[in-house]
């Protein structure tokens, strides 16, 4: 079974600094996709980014990056510019690409505070 | 993007009683419908996998009996809680997979449960 992993329970970051958020996961698929989603207080689930792993570029969403290391199975979300509006929940998530309707696994989550 | 529409956002209800939780896809078909449940502070945890037109797979642990879901449309996923109790109190997240956009997940708004 796949597992998905964040060490970092909670992080801080000032308003339009840059923070790195971690994540790696466990699996011996060779393909499979990689999400990485926001629950803010509304607690509404919002997509930020994903990665296909037979892709070897890192995705990029205008402030937001990944850092997708396949070999180290590490995937991190970069967060440049911090806004206060960037405070919420994290968490990474993986879902394998070869059953179409198998469940996405997520991580424990990182709670990210914006300083002004 | 997608819209995932649940409701309702807050119920209330006194012990013994059963509370259905609908999930709507409005602007594509769903045909795989997850739902899932989130302590305070915590990652989600998939309850079920709700597929149109076929019985709901629970996960281990997760009371059938209790939790009764009903997939009658592409659109349409609900979820009852049978005779709620206090414990049942938890905040619930229906997700729905676009069949054109697989690799994708969206989310409902959620509905928190209180029973009293």
């Amino acid at each position: 079974a796949q597992t998905v992993t964040q060490s970092q329970p909670e992080m801080s970051v000032q308003e339009a600094e840059t923070v790195t958020l971690s994540c790696t996961y466990d699996t011996s698929e060779s393909d499979y996709y990689l999400f990485w989603y926001k629950q803010p207080p509304s607690r509404q689930m919002i997509l930020v980014i994903r990665q296909e792993a037979y892709k070897q570029q890192n995705a990029t969403e205008n402030r937001f990056s990944v850092n997708f290391q396949k070999a180290a199975k590490s995937f991190s979300l970069k967060i440049s510019d911090s806004q206060l509006g960037d405070a919420a929940m994290y968490f990474c998530a993986y879902r394998s690409a070869d059953n179409y309707g198998q469940n996405f696994v997520f991580g424990p989550g990182t709670r990210l505070s914006v300083l002004p | 993007g997608a819209v995932v529409s649940q409701h309702p956002s807050r119920v209330i209800c006194k012990s013994g009683t059963s509370v259905k939780i609908e999930c709507r896809s409005l602007d594509f078909q769903a045909t795989t419908m997850f739902w899932y449940r989130q302590f305070p502070k915590q990652s989600l945890m998939l309850m079920a996998t709700s597929n149109e037109g076929s019985k709901a797979t629970y996960e281990q642990g997760v009371e059938k009996d209790k939790f009764l879901i009903n997939h009658a449309s592409l659109t349409l996923s609900t979820l009852t809680v049978t005779s709620a109790h206090p414990e049942d109190s938890s905040f619930y997240i229906c997700s729905a997979r676009d069949l054109l956009r697989g690799e994708k997940l969206f989310f409902g708004s959620g509905t928190q449960l209180s029973v009293l």
